[in-house]
This record gives structure tokens, sequence and C-alpha cells, in this order.
């Protein structure tokens, strides 16, 4: 069955160590997009990838990276430089133009320590 | 700047009765809306869409209204079933691409 991994689905970080959060996506989409969900908030946009070997910031990147080496994988590292980590994470992807918006995975809950 | 917006944090309804979830939005490029749905520690799944060029979609129990004029889009749940409790974010993209999303609803619905 097609669909996007997140893993893992806990993930507990001590203060100032960097992680990398995993998503995969076998539903060949070209777009893939990283969320963060936070009480309140609803989901806010931290970085996404049209094609493979290019990315854009979103409206919260700073203290994130990511890389797209893969079409299928959409890495994202929390580094120490994010002040406020602790987090419900979303990877979503899509197909350009797709008409039935994102298809999501199933989160990663991040907790700094 | 939010651009899409979602009022009510929360809202209780009694089983067999319609919940109504709102959703506003300033980008009048947008034409393309979306409603998920989420369970706690779980990734939004897909409910229904509804284009610019349409003002209704009908999907079973679940209706997506819109008003282009009033940029504002409403979900209808008839009959509300306790299963239907979960959070429920409204998104609206242009042209398919980067869809932008409401804080979320908190539907509860009441046995």
């Amino acid at each position: 069955d097609g669909g996007i991994t997140q893993s893992p689905k806990y993930l507990f970080r001590k203060e100032g160590q960097n992680v990398t959060l995993s998503c995969e996506q076998n539903l060949n989409h070209d777009a893939m997009y990283w969320y963060r969900q936070d009480p309140g908030q609803g989901l806010r946009l931290i970085y996404y990838s049209q094609i493979v070997n290019d990315f854009q910031k979103g409206d919260i990147a700073e203290g994130y990276s990511v890389s797209r080496e893969k079409k299928e994988s959409f890495p994202l590292t929390v580094t120490s430089a994010q002040k406020n980590p602790t987090a419900f994470y979303l990877c979503a992807s899509t197909i350009p133009g797709g008409a039935y918006g994102y298809t999501f995975g199933s989160g990663t809950r991040l907790t700094v320590v | 700047d939010q651009q899409v917006k979602q009022n009510s944090p929360s809202l209780s309804v009694q089983e067999g009765r319609i919940s109504i979830l709102n959703c506003d939005y300033t980008n009048s490029m947008f034409d393309y809306f979306l409603w998920y749905k989420k369970y706690p520690a779980e990734g939004p799944t897909f409910l229904i869409s509804i284009s610019s060029i349409k003002d209704k979609n009908e999907d079973g129990r679940f209706t997506v209204f819109l008003n282009k004029s009033a940029k504002h889009l409403s979900l209808h749940i008839v009959p509300s079933q306790p299963g239907d409790s979960a959070v429920y974010f409204c998104a609206a993209s242009f042209a398919g691409n980067q869809f932008y999303f409401g804080t979320g609803t908190s539907l509860t619905v009441i046995p």
C-alpha cells in the first residue's frame, strides 16, 4: 500500500542535541512538506520541497534543516538552535496541483528533556 | 499573518444533531479548499474538498459550503456521531500547491 511513513513515533532529545526525523513516501509524489503542530496554533509550515535537490523555507524554518536527495525521502533535522522544539511534527506529500490536498504521515512527537 | 482562520477552537454537539464548523480566509486567490479530520497523535486525513467553481459539495453525512464573496466556508455534519469527535482543520490553496491551514476546531459529539 502506498503512503507516508514517519519515524520514530516518539522521540526524546536532550537540550543541545540535534535530532533527525525521518519521512519516506512511496506515492511517487514530487512535493513534500514538514509542518509543526502546537496546541492552539494549527499547522505551521517549516520547510517544503517541490523537486529533488531543491527546498524552500516555510514560515518557521529557523532552527531546522532539511535535505531532499531522493524523491522518496525528506528528513528534517531539529538543531540545537531551535529554542522550543517540543511539538508534534507532521510530514506530508502531494503531486503538484494536487486535487486531493496532502497525504500526511502519522507524525512524530518530539520532546526535549 | 494567518490567511485561514477558524475562530471557534471547540464545539460540542449532541449525537444526531448537526455540527457546523466554520472557516474564513483572507486571500481571494485561493481556489481550492479542503477539510481534514485529525485524531490525537495521528496525521490529518482528508475529509472533503471544494473548488471555487462550486458553492456546495456533498459526501454522505458531510457537506461543505463555500461563500466566495464572504470568503467563508463551512462544514456540516449531519447527523453527528460520537466517532466524529476529532479536530477539524480547513485548508486553502491556490492552484493546488501549498496549502494554508486554519488553527483547527475540536469537535466533541456527546452520546
